[in-house]
């Protein structure tokens, strides 16, 4: 079954402590990016990665990382957390012949104390 | 930054009632893709239909219906006779190179 996991599911936490938000694809897609969603805004794009080592910012980087070592696995790391990262944060992978199919995880909910 | 527009920020239906959820979109790709999601209380993204630049063939899937219009730049969705379990967050979404969201929707469908 074509699959996007995340974890965790839920994280709370403290301004400053670094975490790290996994997530991985069982379709051999080669595109993976990351979305924060929050009220009123939508879904806006952290980063992306279009192939393995290959990353780029999207539309709302600041305060995050990524890293794609291999093709399966696109982790998002927040190295000092803040207050305003708190969000709901899906995964997505995109494959097909056009680049036109989207498969999302199912979300982690951070919040930042 | 090209925008999708979702101009309803809410909308709030009687059950049975026939709802257009609108949105628009700026683009200066020649071929795209726009996307409708479902985001149910429960938080996941639920894939509800994907169309191309070249198709402005409308579609229907049982109470769902899409009107895409190249000329305006819309691709509205349709739900007819509302139901409860319709309750939801919608998202559209155009992709050309990357992915863009509207603000969403949300719909309440009272019983």
């Amino acid at each position: 079954e074509a699959q996007v996991t995340q974890n965790p599911r839920y994280l709370i936490t403290v301004t400053g402590k670094k975490l790290t938000v996994t997530c991985s694809q069982n379709m051999n897609h080669e595109y993976m990016s990351w979305y924060r969603q929050d009220p009123g805004l939508g879904l806006r794009q952290i980063y992306y990665s279009m192939n393995v080592e290959v990353t780029d910012k999207g539309d709302v980087p600041e305060g995050y990382k990524v890293s794609r070592k291999e093709k399966r696995n696109f982790p998002l790391i927040l190295e000092s957390p803040s207050p305003n990262q708190t969000s709901l944060y899906f995964c997505a992978s995109t494959g097909g012949e056009l680049y036109n199919e989207q498969f999302f995880g199912p979300g982690t909910r951070l919040t930042v104390l | 930054a090209q925008k999708v527009t979702q101009a309803q920020t809410e909308i709030s239906v009687v059950e049975k009632e026939d709802v257009t959820l609108d949105c628009v979109y700026e683009t200066r790709d020649t071929t795209y893709y726009l996307f409708w999601y479902k985001q149910p209380p429960s938080g996941e993204l639920v894939f509800l239909i994907r169309r191309n630049s070249f198709d402005e063939q409308n579609e229907i899937s049982g109470r769902y219906s899409w009107n895409f219009q190249k000329s305006t730049s819309s691709f509205n969705f349709t739900i007819t006779a509302s139901q409860v379990v319709d309750s939801a967050v919608y998202f559209c979404a155009r992709r050309g190179n990357m992915l863009t969201f509207g603000g969403g929707t949300r719909l309440m469908v009272k019983p």
